[in-house]
């Protein structure tokens, strides 16, 4: 049974930082390359950043490239993702898709 | 950056009757590898979003085969043979072929 448990998510000010997690099990997780993308309120979906399997190639949209950072641990089957210098455009619900799979999303609030 | 244009935005149909959803994408989606990297994502209504379809046409596993992808190049189509209640949602297209990726915009499907 694939199981995906997500964390790190929550409300912060402008300027500040967050490190979202999302670990998983059931499934062949290094065999994947995965996303973070996100969605905010009655919005569409929206590509964030992606790690290929290994880890050693990522890939950022423009909105976010210099703050946010993604990488994994395939030793531990977890996809993080560090997200700095953060401002109220980010806020939104941030989904892992962990290539076959999907996170249930984590929410992230961004307001002085 | 690669422009997804989903037709129509928003569909009504009848349980049982089918629907088609088309996807066109402002470049060819054909990767070096030789793949056509062309992703179906369904989102029903407050729930995560949820992969269909991979690849243009190979149906993830757990999903019924009233669901087909097809296409190639630059357009694409999602059908559902057979609409059930449980297909109300917003299903997206999604390529994932040049950077950044992106999505459609979304179609909403809802049932008479």
């Amino acid at each position: 049974e694939v199981q995906i448990f997500e964390s790190g998510g929550g409300s912060v000010q402008p300027g500040g930082s967050l490190r979202l997690s999302c670990a998983a099990s059931g499934f062949n997780f290094n065999s994947y390359s995965m996303s973070w993308v996100r969605q905010t309120a009655g919005k569409g979906l929206d590509w964030v950043a992606s790690i290929d399997t290994s880890g050693d190639i990522k890939y950022y949209g423009r909105s976010v490239r210099g703050r946010f950072f993604v990488s994994r641990d395939n030793s531990k089957d977890i996809l993080y993702f560090e997200m700095n210098h953060l401002g109220v455009e980010d806020t939104a619900i941030y989904f892992c898709d962990l290539g076959r799979y999907w996170g249930q999303g984590i929410p992230v609030s961004v307001s002085a | 950056d690669v422009v997804m244009t989903q037709s129509p935005l928003a569909l009504s149909v009848t349980p049982g009757q089918s629907a088609s959803i088309s996807c066109e994408s402002s470049a060819g989606l054909v990767h070096t590898d030789g793949d056509t990297y062309l992703n179906w994502i369904q989102q029903r209504p407050g729930q995560a979003p949820r992969r269909l379809i991979s690849k243009v046409s190979n149906r993830d596993s757990g999903v019924p085969d009233r669901f087909s992808g097809s296409g190639s190049g630059t357009d694409f189509r999602l059908d559902i043979h057979g609409v059930q209640t449980e297909d109300v949602g917003v299903y997206y297209c999604m390529q994932g072929v040049h950077w950044p990726y992106s999505f459609g915009q979304g179609t909403r499907l809802e049932i008479k």
